[in-house]
């Protein structure tokens, strides 16, 4: 079965510094991978996805991501974090017709 | 505008009083699905659907029922619910999940019931 671990429920950033955010997966088969963000009182939104196509992904607002086949890792980063960057960040991974999120990691951006 | 709506967005009920969530997308996608969010816990799927007439489990479907006579539509119903489905819900939409599209998410909808 499919799962997606994030370490750390809670992460703390000066604004302008490297943001981090950790995900580890599961997967028997290659697995199609996303990052999403949740605003305040809102829906998620696609930051970037993995299919298989590049090992470096770009998505919106500055975010990458780096599949890591060897460590089943898809670590998110964001080189300078803006106040505007403070949300949920989840992980998740396509398992047959489902898709499996983890637990959620709050970023907070100190001015 | 694409998007996926539902309706209520905020709904306090008592226990037993049976309920639907309606949740609509515009974007002819064959794949909706619905999700809740407990802290701590993530999003954890409740049912999917393929396609119209198609339906199954996600991992925790005890206590809910969906239907999919619509292509548009994908309604959450709780037949009797209890404060354990105290939750907030997400209704998600996509082309296909067998490729790499992603999905598309609701505003949510705050349940509480007591």
């Amino acid at each position: 079965a499919q799962s997606v671990t994030q370490l750390g429920s809670h992460v703390s950033v000066s604004e302008g510094a490297l943001v981090l955010l950790r995900c580890n997966y599961s997967s028997s088969v290659p697995p199609y991978l996303f990052w999403y963000v949740q605003y305040p009182n809102q829906g998620l939104q696609l930051l970037l996805k993995y299919t298989s196509a590049a090992t470096l992904v770009k998505g919106i607002n500055g975010f990458e991501a780096e599949f890591k086949k060897s460590e089943t890792s898809f670590h998110l980063t964001k080189p300078s974090a803006h106040m505007s960057d403070a949300a949920e960040y989840f992980c998740a991974v396509r398992g047959g017709n489902q898709f499996y999120f983890g637990t959620g990691t709050s970023l907070t951006v100190i001015p | 505008e694409a998007q996926v709506t539902q309706n209520p967005r905020y709904l306090i009920t008592v226990t037993g009083k049976k309920l639907t969530v309606t949740c609509s997308q515009n974007m002819n996608h064959e794949y909706m699905s619905w999700y809740r969010q407990d802290p701590g816990l993530g999003l954890r799927q409740i049912y999917y659907s393929m396609n119209v007439e198609v339906t199954d489990k996600g991992d925790v479907p005890e206590g809910y029922k969906v239907s999919r006579k619509e292509k548009r539509n994908f309604p959450l119903i709780l037949e009797s619910p209890s404060p354990n489905q105290t939750s907030l819900y997400f209704c998600a939409s996509s082309l296909n999940p067998g490729t790499a599209y992603e999905q598309y998410f609701g505003p949510g909808t705050r349940l509480t019931v007591t």
